[in-house]
């Protein structure tokens, strides 16, 4: 079964706007990694953050922690249209794998 | 720099046939994994490998073979194809920072590689 879910499934916003989504996961944790995908492509790498971290920021994006709730939300700020992706959470247990959720797709509009 | 990459990008079977997907990396990575990804289910991991010449089961194993002869090389082996394995798959491979929790496995991804199976 998957370890991450994000909500919402689909999301649409305007130019400029913010993009958040969140990630929910059942067991614990090392670290919580996010990752883009553009159609067609494969998943890319975009922020790690460790289970004694609370917050953690790359650019536009903005990443928080909760593991008391088991819970991660990504935040895009002042989004693009190169934003348009599906975002994926993905959990770090320690054993060697990543558990991805079924992710986010996030709709930019000019 | 190629990263990972993946051969074929496309394939159509009938059902019953045989294939590999070949996964290549040149970033000398330990950890080498086979992912399918299927609409609304996100990734599943269907086998890795944490060292050459050692793979283990992921999460949707059955219907699938692999081998790590090579530490670059990955192969998944599907020995008699159905339906049910339409699916994009993708290959990742990564290194642990540290040992123990305080390291991470970051992954880098193929393009992946779509079947069909009729």
């Amino acid at each position: 079964s998957q370890q991450g879910e994000e909500d919402p499934q689909a999301l649409s916003i305007q130019e400029g706007e913010n993009a958040t989504m969140n990630c929910s996961y059942k067991t614990s944790i090392n670290n919580l990694q996010w990752y883009r995908q553009n159609s067609g492509r494969g998943l890319v790498h975009l922020i790690l953050i460790r289970s004694n971290e609370r917050e953690k920021h790359s650019g536009r994006l903005r990443v928080t922690l909760d593991t008391s709730k088991k819970s991660s939300s990504l935040l895009i700020t002042a989004s693009r249209a190169a934003d348009t992706a599906s975002y994926f959470c993905a959990t770090d247990r320690g054993d060697y794998k990543l558990s991805f959720g079924a992710g986010t797709t996030v709709t930019v509009r000019a | 720099n190629a990263g990972v990459t993946q051969t074929p990008k496309f394939r159509v079977l009938k059902t019953g046939q045989s294939m590999t997907l070949l996964c290549a990396q040149d970033m000398n990575h330990e950890y080498m994994y086979w992912y399918r990804q299927d609409p609304g289910m996100g990734l599943r991991l269907i086998h890795y490998s944490v060292g050459e010449g050692t793979t283990a089961k992921g999460e949707v194993p059955d219907g699938y073979n692999v081998s790590r002869l090579k530490k670059q090389n990955f192969l998944l082996g599907l020995e008699s194809a159905a339906p049910s394995q339409t699916s994009v798959y993708f290959c990742a491979s990564s290194y642990r920072s540290l040992a123990g929790p305080s390291g991470a496995n970051v992954l880098t991804f193929g393009a992946g590689s779509r079947l069909t199976v009729l």
